[in-house]
């Protein structure tokens, strides 16, 4: 059983094209991390959102956290070839810095 | 300040054989953590540890793996006895504590072949 559900699990789009990334889970998180991979590399964090409600930007990334803390979205405006890669999120509980992932949103955004 | 670091990055192991992965964690950070990622999946979390202490091992397998943070030196995940099975790829993680909301770094891996 996945503890997080993203989805969708495969992203194929045109340049340019908007799209959204969505993490949901039947648990309360006090955090939420996005993350991105790319082939043979770790995952870099994106962005970390704590507050239920919260939105955050980062240049063309717009993250959210549910307002009862169980589900978050990724928003990519104008997506671009360099956005390419898999998209993770995490969830992170008080008292511990384990995270619980999501099986991840490959993206592919063709030129 | 370097980021977390990895060794190494790609390891082949004969079954049965045993192998060592080592994490050194970001400058002062005292939290470190493991996981597992099979291809096109995310991440597993295997075991969470601070200096000389096991925190957490409630994503260790029962047999053939540990995982050791001493006082001096790196964290190390040993697996013993490989197996197919335990091809992947393994991450490390560390942070400066265990907070809510704290951010954990990653290394780049180290990608473990058994043949």
């Amino acid at each position: 059983t996945q503890l997080l559900e993203q989805s969708p699990q495969f992203l194929s789009i045109q340049e340019g094209e908007n799209l959204t990334v969505y993490c949901n889970s039947s648990r309360v998180f006090s955090s939420l991390q996005w993350y991105r991979q790319e082939p043979g590399e770790g995952p870099v964090l994106l962005v970390t959102v704590v507050t239920g409600g919260e939105v955050k930007k980062l240049k063309r990334l717009t993250f959210q956290f549910g307002d009862a803390r169980k589900d978050s979205s990724l928003h990519i405006t104008a997506a671009q070839p360099g956005d390419t890669g898999l998209y993770l999120c995490a969830g992170g509980s008080s008292n511990t810095g384990k995270l619980i992932f999501g099986q991840g949103t490959t993206l592919q955004v063709k030129p | 300040n370097a980021g977390v670091m990895q060794n190494p990055r790609h390891l082949v192991r004969r079954r049965g054989q045993e192998a060592r992965l080592r994490c050194s964690p970001m400058k002062g950070h005292s939290h470190v953590y493991w996981y597992r990622q099979l291809p096109e999946e995310g991440l597993k979390f295997m075991v969470y540890l601070q200096k000389e202490n096991i925190i957490d091992e409630s994503g260790m397998p029962k047999e053939r793996f540990s995982a050791e943070f001493p006082k001096e030196g790196p964290s190390i995940l040993r697996i013993q006895q490989v197996v197919r099975g335990d091809s992947a790829a393994y991450f490390c993680a560390s942070s400066q504590n265990d907070r809510a909301g704290t951010e954990a770094f990653f290394g780049q891996g180290t990608r473990l072949t058994v043949v």
